[in-house]
């Protein structure tokens, strides 16, 4: 079952501009992962956050944790055309062999 | 360096006829294999998972079976496929500590005519 749902399923924004996409998900977690997929390519990692952290960086990825509210946010700054991606939300939860549960995705467009 | 490698890339089997398909890893040793399954426009769900060689737990009863006959292999297999069993199938493998991310092949893109 999913456990993750992003939001907006889809975002077309121009080259520089910020794009946010938010996850919200039900049960208690271990941390919250987001994975980036090109068109029909495998999932690329690419940022974790534990459940007792509320912020992390990445170079142009800042992603927020709200453990009380169960969300999540990821933050592209200044996008480009080559961040045109799906962008995956997953939950790692306890089950004994890293489990992750992943969301239906944000399809974003950057266009030049 | 830790690599990934599944293949074939793309399928085309007829309705009723075997699968199979492969992953292996490298450059690591008793890592957790999954194996996952994508349909068009939709997140992953989670197939099986294995934890150690002949170990393998199903997440969702359907068609299709998994193995790992050595510690870096894990093979998906139907012996008759459905039409419902076309999709994207991505192996991943994570390291055995806890709290950390996995890796993704590149997909097997699965259709059944």
């Amino acid at each position: 079952s999913q456990q993750g749902e992003e939001d907006p399923q889809a975002l077309s924004i121009q080259e520089g501009e910020n794009a946010t996409m938010n996850c919200s998900y039900k049960t208690s977690i271990n941390n919250l992962q987001w994975y980036r997929q090109n068109s029909g390519r495998g999932l690329v990692h690419l940022i974790l956050i534990r459940s007792n952290e509320r912020e992390k960086h990445s170079g142009r990825l800042r992603v927020t944790l709200d453990t009380s509210k169960k969300s999540s946010s990821l933050l592209i700054t200044a996008s480009r055309a080559a961040d045109t991606a799906s962008y995956f939300c997953a939950t790692g939860v306890s089950g004994g062999y890293n489990k992750l549960i992943f969301g239906a995705g944000t399809r974003l467009a950057v266009h030049p | 360096s830790q690599t990934i490698h599944q293949w074939p890339a793309t399928l085309v089997q007829p309705v009723g006829s075997p699968l199979s398909l492969e992953c292996t890893v490298e450059g690591t040793s008793n890592p957790n294999l999954y194996w996952y399954r994508q349909a068009a426009g939709r997140g992953l769900q989670l197939l099986f998972y294995s934890v150690g060689i002949g170990q393998i737990s199903s997440e969702v009863p359907q068609n299709l079976s998994a193995s790992r006959p050595q510690d870096r292999q894990f093979i998906l297999s139907s012996k008759k496929l459905l039409l419902s069993d076309s999709g994207f199938y991505l192996c991943a493998w994570s390291p055995k500590r806890g709290n950390t991310e996995a890796f993704f092949g590149q997909g097997t893109r699965l259709t059944v005519v």
